[in-house]
C-alpha cells in the first residue's frame, strides 16, 4: 500500500522552532519529488514547499522563505520541514504529498497525501 | 491566483453540478483538482485540467486551459458531499483556490 505518514508536530511557542517528518512506503520514494502543504483550521490549502528528487531544486512559499527548510534522505525514505521563527499564523494541520511525476519538480498534481501532523503556534 | 465559484452550493442526489476556477492569468493546462472530506486528507481527481486519476469514478470530469477551468459532476452521489479544491501548478508557488464546499439541499 502506497502511504505517507508525518510526525513532529505540537504545541510551541512563537519565535522558537519544529521540525517534521514524513516516512512514504509503497513506492520507490527516491524516484518522485515531494511537497508540503498546509490547512490552517477551517481554511484552505496553502502550498508550503517542494523538493525534487536529488535536493537540487527546492522552492517554498512566500510567507515561509528564509524560516522554512526542506530537506529529503531517500536511504530513509524520509522528507522533513524544518520550522524556524514560527508565527502564530503557522498554526496548521501540515500535510506532506507525493508529487504525481518522477524526477524533477515540474509537478502535475499531488497523488499521494498523508494524514498530517497539526502544529499550534501559541504562547 | 485562483478564484474558486461558488463557495459554497447546496445539491440533491442526482444533480449535475459545476464549479469554476478562474486564474489571474494563463496557466496552460496545468490545473488539479481535489476533493477533501471533513477531518480526512484531500484526495486527486483530476490532473492536468482534464485527465481523470485512477480509481476516480467517470462521473467525474474536468475541462479548461487558459484561464478558465471547470469540474463537473454529471449525477451527485451521496459519497460526493465534501468540499473541493483547484490548484495550479503553472509556476512556483504554487497555489489552491479559496474552496468550493459542496453540501446537502
Amino acid at each position: 500500500e502506497v502511504q505517507l505518514v508525518e510526525s513532529g508536530g505540537g504545541l510551541v511557542q512563537p519565535g522558537r522552532s519544529l521540525g517534521l517528518a514524513c516516512g512514504g512506503s509503497g513506492f520507490t520514494f527516491g524516484d518522485y519529488a515531494m511537497h508540503w502543504v498546509r490547512q490552517a483550521p477551517g481554511k484552505g490549502l496553502e502550498w508550503v514547499a517542494g523538493i525534487n528528487w536529488n535536493s537540487v531544486s527546492i522552492d517554498y512559499a512566500d510567507s515561509v522563505r528564509g524560516r522554512f527548510t526542506i530537506a529529503r534522505d531517500n536511504a530513509e525514505n524520509s522528507v522533513f520541514l524544518q520550522m524556524n521563527s514560527l508565527k502564530v499564523e503557522d498554526t496548521a494541520l501540515y500535510y506532506c504529498a507525493k508529487d504525481h511525476l518522477k524526477w524533477e519538480l515540474t509537478p502535475d498534481s499531488f497523488d499521494i497525501w498523508g494524514q498530517g501532523t497539526m502544529v499550534t503556534v501559541s504562547s | 491566483q485562483l478564484t474558486q465559484s461558488p463557495s459554497s452550493l447546496s445539491a440533491s442526489v442526482g444533480d449535475r453540478v459545476t464549479i469554476t476556477c478562474r486564474a489571474s492569468q494563463g496557466i496552460n493546462s496545468n490545473v488539479a483538482w481535489y476533493q477533501q472530506k471533513s477531518g480526512k486528507a484531500p484526495r486527486l481527481l483530476i490532473y492536468t485540467a482534464s485527465t481523470l486519476q485512477t480509481g476516480i469514478p467517470s462521473r467525474f470530469s474536468g475541462s479548461g486551459s487558459g484561464t478558465d477551468f471547470t469540474l463537473t459532476i454529471s449525477s451527485l452521489q451521496p459519497e460526493d458531499f465534501a468540499t473541493y479544491y483547484c490548484q495550479q501548478l503553472y509556476s512556483f508557488p504554487l497555489s489552491f483556490g479559496q474552496g468550493t464546499r459542496l453540501e446537502f439541499k
